[in-house]
């Protein structure tokens, strides 16, 4: 029961375009959205979060776009970059309960931008 | 900034062994989790922990356990390790607010012949 799916296994852009990976999920009680990147060899890092009550976050180059009804989050990386290159993890948890805010992540997407 | 340090970025055990994979933060965090990361599965929660003792099943505890004896350490124990237990294992801390991001240490690559 994949409760986040990222569809793409991978996406390839050139260097300066818009670099856009999509996340779905299903459990409607998940209000607190994030992405992790993740480099060969190194853990996941932090990049961008969204709590359900926004529809849309900025940081810098990052955006991430919540749609609530269609439970989709998406993240538009412009102008993308060779340094991009990593595999993107979309997160979702749900407050309260005994969930205590536990992550479950999809599957990734390898994101490649082409110089 | 946050530092979360898994003890080993390579290992190699045999089938049946018990196996300790140690993971110890800086930020005086309450919260603590193991994860494991295969291909085409992304990360999957072990086991979790929300304060000293306390743990927590995640969605794939089976075949795991683990340990909190302090603050800053939380330890994954692998009690009879077998070859469906290699993968990539991810721990991660964050503070007590559910609303903040969790921080990943570089993961151990464990192997099991």
């Amino acid at each position: 029961d994949q409760q986040v799916k990222q569809n793409s296994p991978s996406l390839s852009v050139q260097e300066g375009r818009i670099s856009i990976l999509n996340c779905d999920y299903t459990n409607s009680m998940f209000d607190y959205f994030l992405w992790y990147k993740k480099y060969p060899a190194e853990g996941p890092t932090f990049l961008i979060s969204i709590s359900s009550i926004k529809d849309k976050n900025e940081d810098g180059r990052f955006t991430v776009f919540l749609n609530k009804s269609a439970k989709h989050l998406s993240l538009h990386i412009v102008p993308s970059q060779p340094g991009d290159s990593a595999v993107y993890f979309c997160a979702a948890s749900a407050m309260g309960g005994t969930s205590y805010g536990k992550l479950t992540f999809g599957q990734g997407t390898i994101l490649t931008v082409h110089p | 900034d946050v530092k979360v340090t898994q003890s080993s970025r390579y290992l190699v055990k045999r089938t049946g062994e018990k196996v300790f994979l140690e993971c110890v933060q800086d930020m005086d965090h309450e919260n603590m989790f193991w994860y494991r990361q295969d291909p085409g599965l992304g990360l999957r929660l072990i086991y979790f922990s929300y304060d000293v003792k306390m743990k927590e099943k995640g969605d794939i505890p089976e075949g795991y356990s683990v340990s909190r004896e302090k603050k800053e350490r939380f330890s994954l124990i692998l009690e009879s390790a077998s070859t469906n237990q290699t993968s990539m294992y991810l721990c991660a801390s964050r503070t007590g607010f559910s609303r903040q991001p969790q921080h990943f240490g570089d993961g151990t690559r464990l192997s099991i012949l």
